[in-house]
């Protein structure tokens, strides 16, 4: 059975960094791409990252880039996303989510963890 | 920017049958495959049409996808609706390498 399941999330102030991870159970973790969706609490869901098998090619959403960083480790079955100067409307549950490649449809999902970004 | 635009909420009695639409704001929507995931409250999304008209196992007949290119729009459609189904529906698409999501639309089966 597919396991994701997140973890890190938690109350942080604005300005400072969190690291999310997500470990990975049930498939061969080195065979797919990787994903972060992000979904503000009673709003609708955002792509944030993604990043290919071997880490060769990664993509940012226009809202986290150059703050936030995906990175993954094929060794340990985990995929993260270094999120630094945090504002408040980066708060959100954060779901990782696996898809055979980059540009494909996401085959399973994560339960998400939540961070708040609040002073 | 490429968006994805969804009726806000659509509801429909049981053992109908509702359509979503998902209308793409410019370029052509067939140009990139639709996916469609479902979002019951309080869980996380799970994919249920993927590459316009796909299913994953599991997934009933009774959900289905299409893509229209004269409206330039996909849809999802659910016969013989259950109150199961009554949740969030999400379309999906990508542009530029980035992944678009609609904005959502509140399935009400009452």
């Amino acid at each position: 059975e597919v396991q994701l399941v997140e973890s890190g999330g938690g109350l942080v102030q604005p300005g400072r960094s969190l690291r999310l991870s997500c470990a990975a159970s049930g498939f061969t973790f080195d065979d797919y791409a990787m994903h972060w969706v992000r979904q503000v609490p009673g709003k609708g869901l955002e792509w944030v990252s993604g990043i290919s098998w071997n880490s060769d090619h990664i993509d940012y959403a226009d809202s986290v880039k150059g703050r936030f960083t995906i990175s993954r480790d094929n060794a340990k079955n985990s995929l993260y996303l270094q999120m630094n100067s945090l504002r408040a409307e980066d708060t959100a549950f954060y779901y990782c989510a696996k898809s055979m490649r980059l540009l494909e449809w996401l085959s399973d999902w994560g339960q998400g963890t939540l961070v708040t970004v609040s002073s | 920017n490429f968006m994805l635009t969804q009726p806000h909420s659509v509801s429909e009695s049981p053992g109908k049958t509702v359509t979503i639409s998902c209308t793409g704001s410019s370029g052509s929507i067939a140009s990139n495959f639709v996916q469609w995931y479902q979002q019951r409250p309080g869980s996380a999304p799970t994919t249920i049409i993927y590459e316009d008209n796909q299913r994953p196992s599991g997934v009933p007949d009774r959900f289905s996808g299409s893509i229209d290119s004269s409206s330039n729009s996909a849809s999802l459609t659910i016969s013989g609706l259950k109150t199961e189904d009554e949740a969030d529906y999400y379309c999906q698409s990508y542009h530029s390498s980035t992944w678009v999501f609609g904005g959502g639309t509140k399935l009400t089966v009452l």
